[in-house]
């Protein structure tokens, strides 16, 4: 079954530096997200990206973070100046389709610590 | 807006008997609803899922859930409990903005001895 894959599984990183967060989503998909959850909390929305353009986001979803699907097949999160805040687990999703009936499939996430 | 409870954050039961992982939801309108599993070390994977159909959902792995409208419940079973069952488990709400928004529970942890 195809399946969605992010890179690395687990970063570390310093307060103040970029880190860029990869997947690759399921190829014939054209809606993807990211989630993150900080440990000990709930999954939480990111943001969603259609159509090579973010189609919503939430009120965590600030300035430092931006999303870019480079080259068709890859599709990134890009943190510019990390805090202590954003260690966390970062998972992506892909879907066929925008509706409730086609299901999100989500990957094994990144573990980002911010150190 | 919408919302997910689940009662329990911990549920432990011996292989071979029932399983009971109970979430309430919250919503203004018909929702859409989910459960999603995590095992150590792996992604969110899809058990099952309500979207306005048949109230009690099939998924995998012989897990079921019925959608309950009048008591906001979406509440998930297996009558049997594997020991491959332990695992985190989510229930879900979608905002249906157009775009799937999930909104997640805090997560029951399930743990089955042998």
């Amino acid at each position: 079954e195809p399946e969605v894959t992010q890179t690395p599984s687990h970063q570390v990183t310093q307060m103040g530096q970029e880190v860029i967060l990869r997947c690759v989503p399921i190829s014939n998909h054209l809606y993807f997200y990211w989630y993150r959850q900080i440990l000990g909390q709930k999954v939480e929305f990111l943001v969603s990206f259609y159509n090579n353009e973010i189609s919503e986001k939430s009120e965590i979803f600030d300035d430092q973070f931006s999303v870019e699907r480079p080259d068709g097949s890859n599709f990134t999160l890009k943190i510019r100046s990390t805090k202590l805040e954003d260690s966390a687990m970062y998972f992506c999703a892909s879907s066929a389709d925008r509706q409730d009936n086609s299901p999100l499939h989500f990957g094994n996430g990144t573990r980002l610590t911010v150190t | 807006a919408q919302s997910v409870t689940q009662l329990d954050s911990h549920v432990s039961v011996s292989e071979g008997t029932p399983v009971l992982l109970r979430c309430n939801y919250s919503s203004s309108y018909s929702p859409s609803l989910f459960w999603y599993v995590q095992h150590p070390n792996k992604g969110l994977q899809l058990l099952l899922k309500y979207t306005s159909a048949a109230t009690l959902v099939k998924g995998i792995n012989g897990f079921e859930a019925e959608f309950k409208k009048s008591e906001t419940s979406f509440h998930l079973t297996k009558p049997s409990a594997h020991m491959s069952d332990a695992a985190e488990y989510f229930c879900v709400v979608s905002e249906s903005t157009g775009f799937q928004k999930l909104v997640f529970g805090t997560g029951t942890r399930l743990l089955v001895s042998p």
